[in-house]
């Protein structure tokens, strides 16, 4: 069965620092990965996705994304945080049908 | 762009009400589906179609029905609404279901169950 993790519901980093928001995954096959941003009072939205191309994906807005096959991982990175980037970001795992992660909301201190 | 639209942003009904919410997408995609987003548990799947006329059942159906009849329209009908049903509903599309394709999210609605 496919499932993801990502640990922690909150993070908090200062404008222009290091984003980094975990997601690990379960699934029984070689398996296709995304991230989504949802900003207030809106739908999701794709950031990123993993198809087996390349293990680091380049996605919109300045984040990328690495795949580890060995750590189960697939980790979310932007180098400078923006105050724009505030948001709620999900990682999903698509075996036959998408599970997504409970969500971390990210918030930019000025 | 794709487009998924949903007919109401909030709605506000009363408990025992028969309640449809409406999902319109113009890309012709195959799946569609039913979430319900709630503070710390993410996005649940209630339901999905992956044709026209055939449903699936998600992880929390109960409470639930949807209407296929046309590719491009999924509904969601709570029969008969309660408290606990307060929620936000999102609704998405994509072209598949398995392998490396994306869903596309309407913008949600937020129902308040009374």
């Amino acid at each position: 069965a496919q499932s993801v993790t990502q640990l922690g519901s909150h993070v908090s980093v200062s404008e222009g620092a290091l984003v980094l928001l975990r997601c690990n995954y379960s699934s029984s096959v070689p398996p296709y990965l995304f991230w989504y941003v949802q900003y207030p009072n809106q739908g999701l939205q794709l950031l990123l996705k993993y198809t087996s191309a390349a293990t680091l994906v380049k996605g919109i807005n300045g984040f990328e994304a690495e795949f580890k096959k060995s750590e189960t991982s697939f980790h979310l990175t932007k180098p400078s945080a923006h105050m724009s980037d505030a948001a709620e970001y999900f990682c999903a795992v698509s075996e036959s049908n998408a599970a997504f992660g409970k969500g971390i909301t990210l918030s930019v201190r000025p | 762009d794709v487009k998924v639209t949903q007919s109401s942003r909030y709605l506000v009904k009363r408990t025992g009400e028969k309640v449809f919410l409406e999902c319109v997408q113009d890309m012709d995609h195959e799946n569609m589906f039913w979430y319900r987003q709630d503070p710390g548990l993410g996005l649940r799947l209630i339901y999905f179609s992956y044709d026209v006329k055939m449903k699936e059942k998600g992880d929390i159906p109960e409470g639930y029905s949807v209407s296929r009849e046309k590719k491009e329209r999924f509904s969601l009908i709570l029969e008969s609404a309660s408290t606990n049903q307060t929620s936000m509903y999102l609704c998405a599309s994509s072209l598949h279901g398995r392998g490396p394709y994306e869903q596309y999210f309407g913008p949600g609605t937020r129902l308040t169950v009374t």
